[in-house]
């Protein structure tokens, strides 16, 4: 089935600097995705997605890239901020069934430090 | 609008118990999802339904059911709870047609 790796599994970085955390996807069908981000103990919350006739989309400090040819897509956030410290989420879209799933990657502890 | 609701936020079982984990959408969201999370895991789909009556199976259905005879209720019920589904359980819902998921603030289950 699909599958959906999301490297690193902990990202440890100083205020201030860049953060980048990859994913890469199976299904060459897939045409949705998105990024989330999960605070200790709360629920995943959206933070910016793309569809596949874009090649990267940008919202503030975040932005996100996809190869649709290598089948893999980033979240890019630079300038971080102790704030941004929590687990992202990385999924992308299959079609089963005529009803759009999501697979989600595992997750990327990230830590930002003062 | 309160979203989506889950409840209870906790629960402790005994093996071989069985309970329903509760969610709601005030959304009027055609689409409704159940989720567990473990560690290291992410989130796999566990049931969805596409509306009310229509209901189909995730990644890991084994253990749970679902029903879904109104657009705002979806409850997941544990038939014969085993420690394997310690996990936190997330609902989610969205329309048709649109991507983007809201989720539930979770229920902590814990089958001892």
């Amino acid at each position: 089935g699909e599958n959906v790796e999301q490297h690193p599994s902990t990202l440890s970085v100083q205020e201030g600097d860049s953060a980048v955390i990859k994913c890469t996807y199976s299904d060459s069908a897939s045409n949705y995705f998105p990024w989330y981000k999960q605070e200790l103990g709360k629920r995943p919350q959206l933070i910016i997605d793309i569809r596949s006739n874009v090649g990267e989309k940008k919202d503030q400090r975040i932005a996100v890239t996809l190869n649709k040819t290598a089948k893999h897509f980033s979240l890019h956030i630079t300038e971080t901020q102790p704030e941004d410290s929590a687990v992202y989420f990385c999924a992308a879209s299959i079609r089963d069934t005529g009803f759009q799933k999501l697979v989600f990657g595992t997750g990327t502890r990230l830590l930002v430090s003062p | 609008n309160a979203g989506v609701t889950q409840t209870p936020k906790f629960q402790v079982l005994k093996t071989g118990q069985s309970m329903t984990l509760q969610c709601a959408q005030d959304m009027n969201h055609e689409y409704m999802s159940w989720y567990r999370q473990d560690p290291g895991m992410g989130l796999r789909l566990i049931h969805y339904s596409v509306g009310a009556g229509i209901t189909d199976q995730g990644e890991v259905p084994n253990g749970y059911n679902v029903s879904r005879s109104t657009t705002e209720d979806f409850p997941l019920r544990l038939l014969s709870a085993a420690p394997s589904q310690t996990s936190v359980y997330f609902c989610a819902s969205r329309t048709g047609g649109v991507y983007e998921q809201y989720f539930g603030p979770g229920t902590r289950l814990t089958v001892t």
